[in-house]
């Protein structure tokens, strides 16, 4: 059975850019969220989704958003990139909605902004 | 306001016990997870807990006191491919989303 799947795995991007990041979830999995991982900060949560709507958001600002598709594949889109949005960008899939399912994490995306 | 502290990091030898802990203060409560990173790696689920009491898998278990705010995790045996970062993390509402520890940095020496 194939991971989370995330795509680009790096990406280089200047100021003021938008950027578009893909996530693939576990065959089967509904529940898809999106977290920044950064040396200072942690794992912060961005938002959920689940069957093509979004459940939870976290504490970021509305040029983060997101969306996800009929076969359950998501994407992430920050515009108006800002050198403090360089990070990895995880995304993790689950099987249900319980909230007391496991979350699968795929390999990341690394992104700098310069 | 929705709170999970963690040591930062931790050393230990191959072969000792370590135990590492996790206070939280969160809204809501569904849950308790430990996950392991490796560096440049994607973390992984090691544990939940949602009842008080100890859970136990293999070398690894975890423990939870809903009514201090307080889990652990315990490893046993330790090996060096247990140099890793170990996050908690809470379930707070409904849904998936969890709110994460800043993680503690294990290094196990020989």
């Amino acid at each position: 059975k194939a991971g989370v799947t995330q795509t680009p795995r790096y990406l280089i991007k200047t100021r003021g850019q938008q950027v578009t990041l893909s996530c693939s979830p576990i065959s089967g999995h509904r529940s898809v969220s999106w977290y920044q991982q950064t040396p200072g900060q942690g794992l912060q949560f961005l938002f959920e989704y689940f069957s093509e709507t979004q459940r939870n958001k976290g504490n970021f600002p509305g040029r983060f958003s997101g969306r996800q598709f009929s076969n359950s594949r998501s994407e992430m889109n920050v515009s108006t990139l800002e050198l403090g949005d360089s990070a990895l960008y995880l995304c993790a899939s689950s099987l249900d909605e319980g909230g007391r399912e496991k979350l699968f994490f795929g390999s990341g995306t690394q992104l700098s902004v310069l | 306001g929705q709170n999970i502290d963690q040591p930062t990091e931790m050393t230990a030898t191959e072969g000792a016990i370590v135990q590492i802990n996790c206070t939280y203060q969160t809204s809501g409560f569904n849950g308790l997870f430990w996950y392991q990173q490796h560096a440049g790696e994607a973390p992984t689920f090691l544990s939940y807990n949602v009842l008080d009491g100890l859970e136990e898998k293999g070398r690894f278990s975890s423990f939870l006191s809903r009514s201090k705010g307080y889990s652990y995790l315990l490893l046993k045996e330790l090996q060096m491919k247990d140099s890793a970062s170990y996050l908690c993390a809470v379930n707070d509402q409904a849904g998936t989303a969890l709110i994460f520890g800043k993680g503690t940095t294990l290094s196990v020496s020989s």
